[in-house]
């Protein structure tokens, strides 16, 4: 089955500072990648995702990349802010009647003010 | 609009006891998945139900069920529980034919 690693399991950046949290997958039939965000006590937050056929994509200060090839992609978080603090999970998925995600270990990201 | 709903918001049991959970699709949102979250870990893929079917499912044994009612709300039941069952319990709903969508708060269930 598909196994998502992420790194690092810990970050920690000083505000307005940009943050990078880095996944690798195993399945080449992966083609869905979201990441979620998840505070204490809430579920996981969807707040970006880049399907197989794009290499990068934007929403304001998030951006993610794909590198299909090396089988990883990554978060990119810009002008970091205190709110921005959470855990961040990568996901994947191959979608085609296997629409399970498969999840990193997660990211605690801490932005210090 | 509502987004996924699940009851109850804690849970303590007994090991060997059953448990079930709840959720409540978004609405416009068909399919309804389950995870396993464990303390400090990513979630799990349980299974996903689908026009009230078990559509797939991941590594868990079968005292882990679950049932789809017609109006697409879900119910995940566990039998036996053993402490290592205790874990955030997470729904997540989606479209038909998408991968990942909205998931709910979860369920804390701790077994003693």
């Amino acid at each position: 089955g598909e196994n998502v690693e992420q790194h690092p399991s810990t970050l920690s950046v000083q505000e307005g500072d940009s943050a990078v949290i880095k996944c690798t997958y195993s399945d080449s039939a992966s083609n869905y990648f979201p990441w979620y965000k998840q505070e204490l006590g809430k579920g996981p937050q969807l707040i970006i995702d880049i399907r197989s056929n794009v290499g990068e994509k934007k929403d304001q200060r998030i951006a993610v990349t794909l590198n299909k090839t090396a089988k990883h992609f990554s978060l990119h978080i810009t002008e970091t802010q205190p709110e921005d603090s959470a855990v961040y999970f990568c996901a994947a998925s191959r979608g085609s009647n296997d629409y399970k995600l498969s999840f990193g270990a997660g990211t605690t990201v801490t932005v210090r003010a | 609009d509502a987004g996924v709903t699940q009851s109850p918001t804690h849970l303590i049991k007994t090991r060997g006891q059953q448990v079930t959970l709840r959720c409540s699709p978004k609405s416009g949102h068909d399919t309804v998945s389950w995870y396993q979250q464990a303390l400090g870990q990513g979630p799990q893929f349980i299974f996903q139900y689908y026009e009230e079917e078990e559509r797939q499912r991941g590594n868990f044994p079968d005292r882990f069920s679950g049932h789809q009612f017609p109006n697409y709300s879900s119910e995940l039941n566990v039998n036996a529980l053993l402490l290592g069952d205790s874990a955030l319990y997470l729904c997540a709903s989606t479209p038909t034919g998408t991968s990942g969508g909205a998931f709910g708060p979860g369920t804390r269930l701790t077994v003693l």
